[in-house]
């Protein structure tokens, strides 16, 4: 069974532009939520989609928005990039609809480097 | 201010040593997981914890929630390199969905 793709797995970007991210879940998996980890602030959760619904909002400015499709695949955006974006952006997926004590199945990741 | 707060934040040892890692909150749980991520790759599910008092053995690992559920430890027996990785704890941020909030993880090194 494949694992969560998350297309591209690095780039980078100068200040001011825009970067569209992707995340294929795994089959079957209908949950679909982002996390941005870096080494001060560790892994902070960005939204999180079911069924092309965002579900649940984390404490980011509107600069970061995202997307889910009627196949599950994700997309998050971030526009105007500042130097502060870089991280490692990671896409997790989740089989189950109800509440987070499931097991979520993580991406490796793309890293985004903003200069 | 870190919902989960996570100790030591470094930790270098040799193989065979054991070892404990912490992860503490003033707030109560009801469940708690953790999770190892080694380097370049995503995090991977190791436990969930739901049972204040609870304890899950992985192996060479043991996992043990508080009593109040508002803690948990991980015990590692005879540390070998491939245990080597960040551990992350976790808990539920939402009523509904997957919105978890981790602390910032315990870096841990075994050297042969």
């Amino acid at each position: 069974k494949a694992g969560v793709t998350q297309t591209p797995r690095y780039l980078i970007k100068t200040r001011g532009q825009q970067v569209t991210l992707s995340c294929s879940p795994i089959s079957g998996h209908r949950s679909v939520s982002w996390y941005q980890q870096t080494p001060g602030q560790g892994l902070q959760f960005l939204f999180e989609y079911f069924s092309e619904t965002q579900r649940n909002k984390g404490n980011f400015p509107g600069r970061f928005s995202g997307r889910q499709f009627s196949n599950s695949r994700s997309e998050m955006n971030v526009s105007t990039l500042e130097l502060g974006d870089s991280a490692l952006y990671l896409c997790a997926s989740s089989p189950l609809a109800g509440r987070g004590s499931g097991e979520l199945f993580f991406g490796e990741g793309s890293r985004l480097t903003v200069l | 201010t870190q919902l989960l707060e996570q100790s030591p934040q470094f930790l270098s040892i040799q193989e065979g040593e054991n070892l404990t890692v912490y992860c503490n909150s003033s707030s109560v749980f009801s469940s708690l997981q953790w999770y190892r991520q080694e380097p370049g790759e995503g995090p991977v599910l190791l436990v969930t914890v739901v049972t204040g008092g609870e304890v899950k053995k992985l192996k060479r690992l043991t996992f043990q929630f508080g009593d109040a559920r508002k803690d948990s430890s991980l015990h590692i027996t005879a540390a070998q390199p491939g245990d080597t990785g960040l551990y992350l704890c976790a808990v539920s941020n939402s009523n509904s969905g997957y919105a978890l909030n981790f602390g910032k993880g315990t870096s841990l090194l075994v050297t042969p």
